[in-house]
């Protein structure tokens, strides 16, 4: 079955700090992959996404490769900020059309100045 | 872009009291809703897919007749937590694909509903 795996919070680190969160993924065929983020008391808001082979989504210095070869959607940023704290979640789709998201177990990153 | 509106934010309930919620998509058209549960520092667990029309499709583990889906219109589907218990406090969250977009478009979710059965 498809299922997505990412690494165990939480994640601390300094403002201006490197971040990466891995996540790797199990599907049949060609999967959609995103990373959302959930604001603390807020809901999922989509942070970016790849829906094919090396497509590499960015947003907000955020971004992510689609990697197939090792079936990896690891999300980077270069500088963290204070801001940035949040639960982020690796999610995949199939692409067949009315089918839900499924999600990793989401990682918490804290950020400190 | 899409939005879905969900209400209520938060509820408490007593014990054995039924809460409905409500999930709306405000500028589309959606024949389609996902309603998840999310437990504390976990993820989103799906538990079922709301389909306009028609019955809908639960999840393995989820009792149907504990969550009860409507979906009435392309506009609205309801979940209906009945006879609650403590342990279905939680944070309950639905979701819709814009149908316009493409079937790789990442769904547009509610800001969720805090369920809290006292």
């Amino acid at each position: 079955g498809n299922s997505v795996t990412q690494m165990e919070g939480p994640v601390t680190l300094s403002e201006e700090a490197f971040l990466t969160i891995n996540c790797t993924y199990t599907a049949t065929g060609y999967p959609s992959l995103f990373w959302y983020v959930q604001y603390p008391g807020e809901g999922l808001q989509l942070l970016l996404k790849a829906t094919k082979a090396d497509d590499k989504g960015s947003n907000k210095g955020f971004e992510a490769t689609y990697r197939k070869e090792t079936t990896s959607f690891h999300l980077e940023k270069g500088s963290v900020q204070v801001s940035d704290s949040a639960v982020y979640f690796c999610a995949l789709s199939t692409p067949q059309a009315g089918t839900a998201l499924i999600f990793g177990k989401g990682t918490t990153l804290s950020v400190s100045s | 872009g899409a939005v879905v509106s969900q209400h209520p934010s938060w509820v408490i309930c007593k014990s054995g009291t039924s809460v409905k919620i409500e999930c709306r998509s405000l500028d589309f058209q959606a024949t389609t809703m996902f309603w998840y549960r999310q437990f504390p520092k976990q993820s989103l667990m799906l538990m079922a897919t709301s389909n306009e029309g028609s019955k809908a499709t639960y999840e393995q583990g989820v009792e149907k007749d504990k969550f009860l889906i409507n979906h009435a219109s392309l506009t609205l589907s309801t979940l209906t937590v009945t006879s609650a218990h403590p342990e279905d406090s939680s944070f309950y969250i639905c979701s819709a694909r814009d149908p316009g977009d493409s079937q790789n478009s990442p769904l547009h979710f509610g800001n969720g509903t805090r369920l809290t059965v006292t």
